[in-house]
């Protein structure tokens, strides 16, 4: 039962331009959505999270929406650059699960030039 | 910088036998995270620890022990390793401070080849 899902594996786009990152979910009771970004040969890293609570959260570039009746939320970033160019992961967790994170498969960003 | 050390960071082993993987920490965090990164699937949790000598089973934890016998050193054995365990192993901490929003900080990961 995939929890998080990410339907698109990868995903090209201008430097400048939005890209937007999409991510559904099935679990209710997920309280807390995080976005990670991996380079290659490298961890993930920590991007932005957002609580269930809310519906907009805003860093910098990146900015997460979340539609609780869609069971939905997306990854905004603007302006493109080409070190966004990265592996993006969805996750999520319960209020019950502590910090055990259930993951989408990830979208492959490519940011060209 | 949360001063994770995985090792080794690549290996090669052969079928049926047994492989240990370490994480290495330095600030004495209480939880610790062993995941699995496998192309279609993301990052599946192995198993994780709440403390020194708590630990339990994530969602894939089938073939894979782990022990934790100092708050430092949270380590994963595969006993008889397999092809379908040829994967990129993370381990990752709780940073724990206030309210718990499920950041982890992962460590760079140990690929595995099983052949």
């Amino acid at each position: 039962d995939q929890q998080v899902k990410q339907n698109s594996p990868s995903l090209s786009v201008q430097e400048g331009r939005i890209s937007i990152l999409n991510c559904d979910y099935t679990n209710s009771m997920f309280d807390y959505f995080l976005w990670y970004k991996k380079y290659p040969a490298e961890g993930p890293t920590f991007l932005i999270s957002i609580s269930s609570i809310k519906d907009k959260n805003e860093d910098g570039r990146f900015t997460v929406f979340l539609n609780k009746s869609a069971k939905h939320l997306s990854l905004h970033i603007v302006p493109s650059q080409p070190g966004d160019s990265a592996v993006y992961f969805c996750a999520a967790k319960t209020g019950t699960s502590g910090s055990r994170l259930t993951f989408g498969e990830g979208t492959q960003l490519t940011v060209n030039p | 910088d949360a001063g994770i050390t995985q090792s080794p960071r690549h290996k090669v082993t052969e079928t049926g036998t047994p492989v240990t993987l370490r994480c290495h920490q330095t600030e004495n965090h209480r939880y610790m995270y062993w995941y699995r990164q496998d192309p279609g699937h993301g990052l599946r949790l192995i198993h994780y620890s709440y403390g020194v000598k708590d630990t339990d089973k994530g969602e894939v934890s089938d073939g894979y022990s782990v022990s934790r016998s100092k708050t430092e050193d949270f380590l994963l054995t595969l006993e008889s390793a397999t092809s379908s365990q040829t994967s990129v192993y993370f381990c990752a901490i709780s940073l724990g401070t206030g309210e718990n929003t499920g950041e982890l900080f992962f460590g760079e990961g140990s690929r595995l080849t099983v052949l």
